[in-house]
């Protein structure tokens, strides 16, 4: 099944970029990953999703355009230009583990806590 | 606007049983599978389980199964989650969550609602 791996936390100074990296396990770089936005005491909040071609779809409602994404092998990787002070967060990715018929589960990392400095 | 609001949670004892509750509004909730996500104190998220939009399919981590069950009442925009024979390692916030596109199936689609969570506690 797939597995998500993602660094604990990480920091930028105001107005700087940042990049975080979820990495899928061996075995599954043809899958989709979303991402998710939880600031402190909040519910989660979808960003995006990602594939190796890219955007998948479109943001999620009033996502700032300094956020994007792109992916590559078993990498998806989100960025935040002009990090803002709202931007702090956690940030997790997650997988959908088959569709329809055929879904057995919905898989998410252990989240990327954003620091702005 | 699509809004989630969910009730229900509390503290019960160890084997105790509980039901949350969700009420959506702001979209046609038939439409649309839905999920409940936990995260624990602190922790992470997991999905819980999930139900196609038409009631007629569902599904459950392993860590719950057996033990919990997803409905829903497309007449009032209602999903429930009925917690059976509980534990201290199911406490957490659960979040109800409604996915993006409305072929009512499970899965190949992002989460793009959440609702804010309702705490469940489970202690002696």
């Amino acid at each position: 099944q797939p597995a998500l791996t993602q660094s604990p936390s990480t920091s930028a100074s105001l107005g700087a970029s940042v990049t975080l990296t979820c990495t899928l396990n061996s075995g599954y770089s043809d899958y989709k990953v979303d991402w998710y936005q939880q600031r402190p005491g909040k519910g989660p909040r979808f960003v995006m999703r990602v594939g190796t071609g890219g955007i998948v779809g479109s943001k999620g409602d009033g996502i700032p355009d300094r956020f994007s994404v792109w992916g590559s092998g078993l990498n998806r990787y989100l960025s935040i230009n002009n990090i803002q002070e709202e931007d702090e967060s956690e940030y997790f990715c997650g997988v959908d583990h088959g569709s329809g018929s055929n879904f057995v589960e919905k898989v998410f990392g252990g989240g990327t806590k954003v620091s702005v400095l | 606007e699509v809004q989630l609001l969910e009730s229900g949670g509390g503290l019960v004892q160890p084997g105790g049983s509980l039901r949350v509750s969700c009420a959506g509004s702001g979209f046609s909730f038939s439409a649309y599978a839905m999920d409940w996500v936990r995260q624990a104190p602190g922790k992470g998220l997991e999905w819980v389980s999930g139900i196609s939009g038409d009631g007629g399919s569902t599904y459950y981590a392993d860590s719950v199964k057996g033990r919990f069950t997803i409905s829903r009442d497309n007449s009032k925009n209602t999903l429930s989650l009925q917690m059976n024979s509980l534990r201290a390692d199911d406490t957490a916030i659960y979040y109800c969550a409604k996915e993006r596109w409305n072929d009512g199936a499970v899965g190949s689609t992002p989460i793009d609602y959440w609702g804010q969570g309702t705490l469940v506690t489970v202690s002696s």
